[in-house]
């Protein structure tokens, strides 16, 4: 079974300044998707930022970026230019290709403070 | 485009009550999950639902828990008798069947508080 590790349970960043927030995960799978989920106090959980794990190249949204590593099995997300809104827990996922087990497998969560 | 629409919101309820909680997923889309979220940590699938079947509950605690989804729209997760360690956010998801880009989109969940 595929597991995700999030390593980091706080991070804090300055606004304006920018934050990289880790995760790690363990599949013996060739091919597979990559998420980062953004989870504000009001409990909604918003996709930030999606990875093909047959892309090599990290994908980029506006201020939102990854470093995706498939061989450190590694996938952490770099935030640039932080905002207050972008207060919130922050959750790495996986999938697998298999449609049979198309759920996300989730870590547990870093937990984002941003001070003005 | 409405959004998945979950509730209650909030229940407080005595141990040894049932309860339920109701979800309805955005139009269209097939797949329909119930994750289970305990406070400060990430959601872990409960069920699975493709249309009306459920093709993966195996980490339903299937004693106290039952899921159904009669239709294959909207489903009810209900929870007989409550226990105090259900205290925990119920989430519902859904995702398009036949999108290829596995994203879930997910409602603002049910806090459940068992005492």
């Amino acid at each position: 079974a595929q597991t995700v590790t999030q390593s980091q349970p706080e991070m804090s960043v300055q606004e304006a300044e920018t934050v990289t927030l880790s995760c790690t995960y363990d599949t013996s799978e060739s091919d597979y998707y990559l998420f980062w989920y953004k989870q504000p106090p009001s409990r909604q959980m918003i996709l930030v930022i999606r990875q093909e794990a047959y892309k090599q190249q990290n994908a980029t949204e506006n201020r939102f970026s990854v470093n995706f590593q498939k061989a450190a099995k590694s996938f952490s997300l770099k935030i640039s230019d932080s905002q207050l809104g972008d207060a919130a827990m922050y959750f790495c996922a996986y999938r697998s290709p298999d449609t049979g087990r198309r759920a996300l497998t989730f870590g547990s969560g870093t937990r984002l403070q941003v001070q003005p | 485009e409405a959004g998945v629409v979950q509730s209650p919101r909030y229940k407080i309820i005595e141990k040894k009550q049932p309860v339920a909680f109701w979800c309805n997923p955005i139009s269209g889309h097939n797949t329909l999950y119930w994750y289970l979220q305990n406070l400060g940590q990430g959601p872990e699938l409960l069920i699975r639902y493709e249309n009306e079947e459920a093709v993966d509950d195996s980490q339903l605690p299937k004693d106290r828990f039952s899921a159904e989804r009669l239709k294959g729209v909207d489903s009810t997760l209900k929870i007989q008798p409550a226990e105090l360690g259900d205290s925990a956010v119920y989430l519902c998801a859904s995702s398009s069947q036949g999108g290829n880009t596995g994203e879930l989109f997910f409602g603002e969940g049910s806090r459940l508080t068992v005492l």
